[in-house]
């Protein structure tokens, strides 16, 4: 069974700093990973896709196949930032078109 | 607003009892999503329908049910609720069938407080 991994609930930094939000994935084909991102008092929106390389308000995450990772990093933090994340895993097989698995979310907080 | 609309926002009732939520998706979208949050789980799968059938079904209860109509709404029944179920419920919208890249457009949520 899939399943996506974020191991910190909550991450402090200060503006300014690197930031890395982790995330780890099992998935037994060709992974398809995606970052969303909800800040205070908007929707659940998506920040970025692996298949897109791209870097979206700083942020840029790379596909990490042998250890199965998708961190999220920005190298210049700022308070904007501060948002709950959650990494998520599309789902390719059978029926389900699009459904995505979502790991716990991590509380990014950026303190000026 | 051509969103994902979801009603009612926030919802108190008592354990034992019954509701419903409802879900509008996008213009155009065909598959509807709908999402668990609680604070210890993150977010949930529960149910997907595309076009008016049942795709996928994720970790919901048999307490709780959830159909898709022909004008594409959808509409998720919880039973017999009980303390736990409190949580926020999402839905989101995608195109559906193969135009579907990943992205999933999510409505602002449904509070439910069980009493």
């Amino acid at each position: 069974a899939q399943r996506v991994t974020q191991p910190e609930k909550l991450l402090s930094v200060f503006k300014g700093a690197p930031v890395e939000l982790k995330c780890n994935y099992s998935y037994s084909g060709s992974p398809e990973l995606f970052w969303y991102v909800q800040y205070s008092r908007q929707r659940l929106q998506l920040l970025l896709r692996h298949i897109s390389r791209e870097s979206i308000k700083g942020f840029t995450a790379d596909l990490n196949k042998g250890e199965t990772s998708f961190h999220l990093k920005k190298p210049f933090a700022q308070e904007e930032d501060s948002a709950m994340y959650y990494c998520a895993l599309k789902d390719a097989g059978g029926t389900s078109y699009g459904k995505l698995t979502f790991g716990q979310g991590t509380i990014l907080t950026v303190h000026p | 607003d051509s969103g994902v609309t979801q009603t009612p926002k926030h919802l108190i009732t008592a354990t034992g009892q019954r509701v419903t939520l409802r879900c509008s998706p996008r213009s155009g979208d065909l598959s509807v999503y709908w999402y668990q949050q609680s604070l210890d789980q993150g977010l949930q799968f529960l149910i997907q329908y595309y076009n008016g059938e049942e795709r996928a079904k994720g970790n919901i209860l048999e307490r709780f049910s959830a159909q898709q109509f022909p004008d594409l709404h959808s509409e998720l029944n919880l039973s017999s609720l009980e303390l736990g179920d409190s949580a926020l419920y999402f839905c989101a919208s995608s195109p559906g069938g193969r135009r579907t890249f990943g992205e999933l457009f999510f409505g602002e949520g449904s509070r439910l407080t069980v009493l």
